[in-house]
């Protein structure tokens, strides 16, 4: 059974670097077969797709984010990581690391995802 | 970027009721949209893929439809565990996007 852990600091000043990390076991994250994504839910908000990173480090990111984002993947461990600079308490949201079927037309759905992590801005 | 507009954005509902929530997509996604389940403090779980493929395991109870761009996302007999927030997502291009979510209470 997969299963992805998410793990980091609950508390970040704001305009310093968030800094999360998933870990991944039951499977491998060094596989074509999907991209490894990070999605948040800000408090009362819906959720929003942050990006995704391959096993080769290929990414794709929000372009409302990308100036600020920087996903990578450590298949040595199988984990990916996730950093988001200048944080504002927009930033406030529960972070969610999840896995996403790949296909031949793009993506089918994240059928793994870990519990959440609640990951507060404020000074 | 595709807007995935949900409604409603919370309902109450008996045990045993139908319940039907919608999604209507800003432009035409073809078949290409998940439904999530998320309960707070829980794994989001992927209920239905390509607009209306039950995912593995998950009760029958539960169903997906697509008329063009309008989605619809049905449980045929609430059950007390099915209370949860529902989100649709959108798959055809990126940046990928939900809907804002239907708070489903009892």
């Amino acid at each position: 059974q997969v299963q992805l852990q998410e793990s980091g600091p609950g508390l970040v000043k704001p305009s310093e670097t968030l800094s999360l990390t998933c870990s991944v076991s039951g499977g491998s994250v060094n596989t074509y077969d999907y991209y490894w994504s990070w999605i948040r839910q800000p408090p009362g908000k819906g959720l929003e797709w942050i990006g995704y990173v391959r096993y080769d480090g290929n990414t794709r990111y929000n372009p409302s984010l990308q100036s600020r984002l920087t996903i990578s993947i450590d298949t040595s461990i199988n984990q990916f990581s996730l950093r988001l600079g200048s944080v504002t308490t927009a930033d406030t949201a529960v972070y969610y690391c999840a896995r996403e079927r790949r296909r031949l037309s793009g993506w089918n759905g994240k059928d793994y995802w870990g519990q959440g992590t609640l990951v507060t801005v404020s000074t | 970027d595709i807007q995935m507009t949900q409604s409603p954005s919370s309902l109450s509902a008996f045990v045993g009721d139908r319940v039907t929530i919608t999604c209507q997509a800003s432009q035409g996604i073809n078949v290409f949209l998940n439904w999530y389940q998320v309960k707070p403090g829980k794994a989001p779980k992927l209920l239905i893929y390509d607009a209306s493929i039950l995912e593995a395991g998950v009760p029958s109870r539960f169903s997906g439809s697509r008329s063009g761009t309008d989605f619809n996302f049905t449980i045929t007999s609430l059950q007390p565990e099915d209370i949860a927030t529902y989100s649709c997502q959108q798959y055809k291009s990126l940046p990928l996007t939900f809907g804002g979510g239907t708070k489903v209470e009892i």
